[in-house]
């Protein structure tokens, strides 16, 4: 079975300050992990993924997130942030080499304040 | 511009009527999805189709029935809408399907509001 937690619901920063947005999985097997954002009243897109090699991968908009096989962990983050990336975030979880469906986190909205 | 459309944008219903969901993609990606999204649980996978002519049930497909008679389509049917399937729906698709493992993006349209009094 596969599973996705993200620790916060809501994460609300001050414009221009770093944001750290925390994602947890659970695998037996190897797992490639996504994040999507969803802005207001819009469907997800994607920010970047991990499949793969490095462990720190960039996406658009200056956004990072780094795979900790050991912690189990794929955290999104960005260095600074403005008020134009407040928006609803997910993580997802698919097993490598398996027929299994994506798996999606419950979401954390963050609220970047002016 | 290329994409996957939705209709309608929103819907009111009546417990008990019949609705059908409409999703078209004119990407002609193999793979098609109906999520549900709802407050504190994120995004659940309904149903999901691989290729036209084959679907498969997600997490959450009672309730729900989908179609893929052709690539671009993909129309979910409540046949007797109950109050708990109130919720938005996110009609998704992707280049290939899952069989084997999906490294593939999804892309997803602009999401139905389905309110079931």
């Amino acid at each position: 079975a596969q599973s996705v937690t993200q620790l916060d619901s809501q994460v609300p920063v001050f414009e221009e300050a770093p944001v750290e947005l925390r994602c947890n999985y659970s695998s037996s097997v190897s797992v490639y992990l996504f994040w999507y954002v969803q802005y207001p009243n819009q469907g997800l897109q994607l920010l970047l993924k991990y499949l793969s090699g490095s462990t720190l991968v960039k996406g658009i908009n200056g956004f990072e997130a780094e795979f900790n096989k050991s912690q189990t962990s794929f955290h999104l983050r960005k260095p600074s942030v403005h008020t134009t990336h407040t928006a609803e975030y997910y993580c997802a979880v698919t097993q490598a080499g398996s027929a299994r469906q994506l798996t999606f986190g419950s979401g954390t909205q963050l609220t970047v304040l002016p | 511009i290329a994409g996957i459309t939705q209709a309608p944008t929103s819907q009111i219903l009546a417990a008990g009527r019949r609705m059908t969901l409409r999703c078209t993609q004119d990407m002609r990606h193999n793979a098609m999805y109906w999520y549900r999204q709802d407050l504190g649980l994120g995004l659940r996978l309904i149903h999901y189709s691989n290729t036209a002519g084959t679907t498969g049930k997600g997490e959450v497909p009672d309730g729900y029935s989908v179609s893929r008679a052709n690539t671009d389509d993909f129309p979910l049917t409540l046949a007797s809408a109950v109050p708990s399937q109130t919720s938005v729906y996110f009609c998704a698709s992707s280049e290939s399907g899952s069989a084997g493992g999906s490294t593939d993006t999804q892309y997803f349209g602009p999401g139905t509001r389905l309110t079931v009094l």
